[in-house]
């Protein structure tokens, strides 16, 4: 089954503790992306990845690392989070251009108390 | 930054109602455009894909694009309850190679009984 695959789904931890959410697809998708999204802001790009070694930022990527050292995984890793990191993340790939649909992997819910 | 307009909402019809939700877009060279659906906690699912003017349907679901106007909408027939949800309104990037994705905010559908 073509899926986009996130790992926790949920988690919460404390300010300063890494973390690492993985993303992985199966799609053979060059094109992947992290968002957040929050109530009232909608879905935000934070990174984003046309293929290996090939990433870039998006609109908010203060605080996030990414990598993209093979084509089907993608992981954010938050090195210091912070409680205005608490949010909904989605991971999401695609095939590259501009008419190709992006599937989203069913998102990750994350606390930083 | 690329700015994608949607009424917030909530749009609130009755079973079997059209209901009508809008987008507009700021840049110019956008080339497609897609509707996602997202119900509440869940990812977003593409509903819809459209990337010339006019109109394209899809069973209840059409989308109408307008580029001189870069307007875009999605109609949707004979609401059910089941189509109570956010809609996203998603528009790509001027560069055709690059696939970013720009979302609206999204508009709250809620359809009663």
């Amino acid at each position: 089954e073509a899926q986009v695959t996130q790992n926790p789904r949920y988690l919460i931890t404390v300010t300063g503790k890494k973390l690492t959410v993985t993303c992985s697809q199966n799609m053979n998708h060059e094109y992947m992306s992290w968002y957040r999204q929050d109530p009232g802001l909608g879905l935000r790009q934070i990174y984003y990845s046309m293929n290996v070694e090939v990433t870039d930022k998006g609109d908010v990527p203060e605080g996030y690392k990414v990598s993209r050292k093979e084509k089907r995984n993608f992981p954010l890793i938050l090195e210091s989070p912070s409680p205005n990191q608490t949010s909904l993340y989605f991971c999401a790939s695609s095939n590259r251009g501009s008419n190709q649909p992006q599937h989203f992997g069913d998102g990750t819910r994350l606390s930083i108390l | 930054q690329k700015e994608v307009e949607q009424n917030s909402g909530p749009l609130s019809v009755p079973e079997g109602a059209i209901a009508s939700l809008n987008c507009t877009y700021s840049d110019r060279g956008s080339q497609s455009f897609f509707w996602y659906r997202q119900y509440s906690g869940k990812s977003p699912e593409l509903i819809m894909s459209i990337y010339s003017n006019g109109d394209k349907e899809d069973g209840r679901f059409t989308a109408q694009l307008n580029k001189a106007s870069q307007y875009v909408s999605l109609l949707i027939r004979d609401s059910q309850p089941s189509d109570s949800a956010t809609y996203l309104c998603a528009v790509t990037d001027r560069g055709s190679t690059l696939g970013r994705l720009y979302f609206g905010r999204g508009t709250q559908l809620t359809v009663w009984p």
